[in-house]
């Protein structure tokens, strides 16, 4: 059974102070990590995929990084407007139609 | 580009009373997929269809059925509603092998 793990559960920052949500995941040989975005009353909204370890992108203040068993959302001087819940998923090679999601980190970031 | 389009956004229902919910996306992408979100647990499939003429049951399958209408459309249907359906569902559809889903805005389901 493929399983994610998503921490802190919540995250208050102060603008301009740098953080990191971490992604810890179990999977019988991965196939991608997807990180998504979402805001309140909205759809998850894609940021980034990652498919090896070592992999890194980066969107504006984002950077996703992948090890083989964890990968972090770095976030670099937040911006109220990245207050929003952010979703970790899976696809193991074994089922690649299926993707396994993390409970998600609610990031507030304050003025 | 209108994408992943979810009917309705709300919705009361009375316990027992049944209502389909439905789902289209125009990006041309072979799978298909229902969740449902509740605080603290995530997103948690229901069913999905790989391609069209298939659907299979997800994690959380009990209570629900599901049709492939055509490769636009997916519905979600619950026969008898129960309180414990109460959440909010999203579909969202993907390209087969390695690529990311896209979400509809979801709808908002309250069993009363």
């Amino acid at each position: 059974e493929d399983q994610v793990t998503q921490s802190p559960e919540a995250l208050r920052l102060q603008e301009g102070e740098s953080s990191s949500l971490n992604c810890s995941y179990t999977v019988s040989g991965l196939r991608g990590l997807f990180w998504y975005r979402q805001d309140p009353g909205k759809g998850p909204e894609f940021l980034f995929t990652l498919y090896s370890a070592g992999e890194e992108k980066e969107k504006e203040r984002l950077k996703a990084t992948l090890t083989k068993k964890e990968s972090f959302l770095h976030i670099t001087a937040p911006k109220p407007e990245d207050s929003a819940t952010y979703l970790c998923a899976v696809q193991a090679e074994a089922n690649d139609y299926k993707l396994s999601f993390g409970a998600g980190t609610t990031v507030t970031v304050r003025a | 580009n209108a994408g992943v389009t979810q009917t309705p956004k709300f919705q009361v229902l009375k316990t027992g009373q049944s209502m389909t919910l439905q789902c289209a996306q125009d990006m041309n992408h072979n799978s298909m997929y229902w969740y449902r979100q509740d605080p603290g647990m995530g997103l948690r499939l229901i069913y999905y269809s790989a391609s069209e003429g298939t659907t299979d049951k997800g994690e959380v399958p009990n209570g629900y059925n599901v049709s492939r209408l055509n490769k636009r459309e997916f519905s979600l249907r619950l026969e008898s509603a129960a309180p414990s359906q109460t959440s909010v569902y999203f579909c969202a559809s993907r390209s087969t092998g390695v690529g990311e889903a896209f979400f509809g805005q979801g709808t908002r389901l309250t069993v009363v």
